[in-house]
């Protein structure tokens, strides 16, 4: 069974701070994917980044990077700089394709940043 | 360019009534997924459907709750005598096709029982 560990419940920086979230995942698929989410205040879901298992690149896009470590089963999510519209919960995500070919998504119970000004 | 669309945004339900609830996925998108979200968790897989079939309710509750994605008109999440452990936040996504396609979230309907 697959599962997303997201240890880190609440962080909280003061602006223009940088800030790792932390993700750790369980599979036994050899293929997969992996997300991360944004959820802020106003409760929609952000989609933010897949990342598939054969693909260890490091991404960053603008001040968000993440970091994927299939040695140690983690990707990570770095703010830079991080700013007040940064406060969210941030959820880390995991889906194996299956026999019917579709995707079912495991989420992390979500980190909680809090942004100070 | 519309998103996932979901209906109503907010929902307040007596003890023992129906909720219905709706999901209208992106223009050509005909995979549908409904999660839900309790609070202060993650999202749990409730359902997956496809135009006119259910592919896999393996996260749906046996009882009470039912699923539908008709040919024509939005997918519906139906709760029947709903009780408060049902209060939630019911969020539908939806892809293109079901493999290795990521999966779009509406803004889901928050579910209050009273």
């Amino acid at each position: 069974a697959q599962k997303v560990t997201q240890a880190q419940t609440e962080i909280s920086v003061v602006e223009k701070e940088d800030v790792t979230l932390d993700c750790v995942y369980e599979t036994r698929d050899t293929t997969y994917y992996l997300f991360w989410y944004k959820q802020p205040p106003s409760g929609e879901l952000v989609f933010l980044i897949r990342r598939n298992s054969f693909d260890e690149q490091n991404e960053i896009s603008g001040r968000y990077s993440w970091n994927f470590q299939k040695s140690t089963s983690s990707f990570n999510f770095t703010i830079t700089a991080s700013q007040v519209v940064d406060s969210a919960v941030y959820f880390c995500a995991l889906s194996e394709a299956n026999s019917g070919g579709y995707q079912k998504v495991t989420f992390g119970t979500g980190t909680k940043l809090q942004v100070i000004p | 360019n519309a998103g996932v669309m979901q209906n109503p945004r907010h929902l307040v339900r007596r003890r023992g009534q129906e909720a219905r609830l709706r999901c209208s996925p992106m223009k050509g998108h005909s995979h549908v997924y409904w999660y839900r979200q309790l609070p202060e968790e993650g999202l749990k897989f409730m359902v997956y459907l496809q135009k006119e079939n259910i592919i896999d309710e393996s996260g749906m509750p046996k009882e009470r709750f039912s699923a539908e994605f008709p040919k024509e008109g939005p997918s519906i999440l139906r709760i029947q005598q709903v009780v408060r452990g049902d209060s939630a936040a019911y969020f539908c996504a939806s892809s293109q096709r079901g493999q290795q396609e990521t999966q779009y979230f509406g803004p889901g309907t928050r579910l209050l029982v009273l």
